[in-house]
C-alpha cells in the first residue's frame, strides 16, 4: 500500500530564512507527487507537482521540490520565506485514481 | 486552470436535520469526484469516490447511509449528511479529476465548514 510521511508536524522559521519541508513516500508502483498548501479555513491549493521529466520542479512563488527516486523523497524547499507563507503544507502521491495525503506540516514564519 | 466550487462555504444546522453540500467543476467535465473530511489540525481523510452515473465507493468506516453521494452529471456531485449530529461537524472538501486525466492532479474545492448544533 502507498503511504506518505511528513516527519515534521510543525516548522517554525524566521522571515527570510530558508526552509525545507520533508516528504517521503512508500510505493511499489510509479506515482505522481504533489505539494498542496492550505491557508486557514480554505481548501487546498496546488503548489507544485512532479509527473515526469525533470526531477526538480518549481512553483511561481519561489518554492521548489526535487523528486528523488532512490530515497523516495519529494522535499519542499524555499530559500527565503515570507510571513505570507505561513500555512499548512500537504505532500501527496497519486497512482491511478487514488490519492494519498501526508499528515501535513504547519509552517509558521516568524517576524 | 480548472476550477472547482463548493456550496455552501459554511453551514450551521441543528442536530437531526440533513444538509446537502454541492461540488461543481466549473470549466471541465469530471467523471470522478472525491469527498474528503478534515478534522482540525489534521490531514484530509478520503470518505468516498464518486463516479458519474454510478454508485459511490465508500472508504472503510464511512457510513454510506449517513453520507449520501450523488454524481448525477459530469459537473456536479452532492454530499448529503443525513440526520446530522455534532460529531459530524467538520470541514468537508471535494475534488475532481478532469476527464481523461487519470493519475494527474486533483482539483480541489474551497471546502465547506459544517457545524451541527
Amino acid at each position: 500500500a502507498q503511504s506518505v510521511t511528513q516527519l515534521d508536524s510543525q516548522v517554525p522559521v524566521f522571515e527570510e530564512a530558508p526552509v525545507e519541508l520533508r516528504c517521503n513516500y512508500s510505493s511499489s508502483v510509479s506515482v505522481y507527487l504533489f505539494w498542496y498548501v492550505q491557508y486557514p479555513n480554505q481548501g487546498l491549493q496546488l503548489l507544485l507537482k512532479y509527473l515526469s521529466g525533470s526531477t526538480l520542479v518549481e512553483s511561481i512563488n519561489g518554492f521548489e521540490a526535487e523528486f528523488n527516486k532512490s530515497q523516495t523523497s519529494f522535499h519542499l524547499r524555499k530559500p527565503s520565506v515570507h510571513i505570507s507563507d505561513t500555512a499548512e503544507y500537504f505532500c501527496a502521491v497519486s497512482y491511478g485514481q487514488n490519492f494519498v495525503f501526508g499528515p501535513g506540516t504547519r509552517l509558521s514564519v516568524l517576524p | 486552470g480548472a476550477v472547482v466550487s463548493q456550496h455552501p462555504s459554511r453551514v450551521i444546522c441543528k442536530s437531526g436535520t440533513s444538509v446537502k453540500i454541492e461540488c461543481r467543476s466549473l470549466d471541465f467535465q469530471a467523471t470522478t469526484m472525491f469527498w474528503y473530511r478534515q478534522f482540525p489540525k489534521q490531514s484530509l481523510m478520503l470518505m468516498a469516490t464518486s463516479n458519474e452515473g454510478s454508485k459511490a465507493t465508500y472508504e472503510q468506516g464511512v457510513e454510506k447511509d449517513k453520507f449520501l453521494i450523488n454524481h448525477a452529471s459530469l459537473t456536479l456531485s452532492t454530499l448529503t449528511v443525513t440526520s446530522a449530529h455534532p460529531e459530524d461537524s467538520s470541514f468537508y472538501i471535494c475534488s475532481a479529476l478532469a476527464r481523461d486525466q487519470v493519475g494527474a492532479e486533483q482539483y480541489f474545492g474551497p471546502g465547506t465548514r459544517l457545524t451541527v448544533t
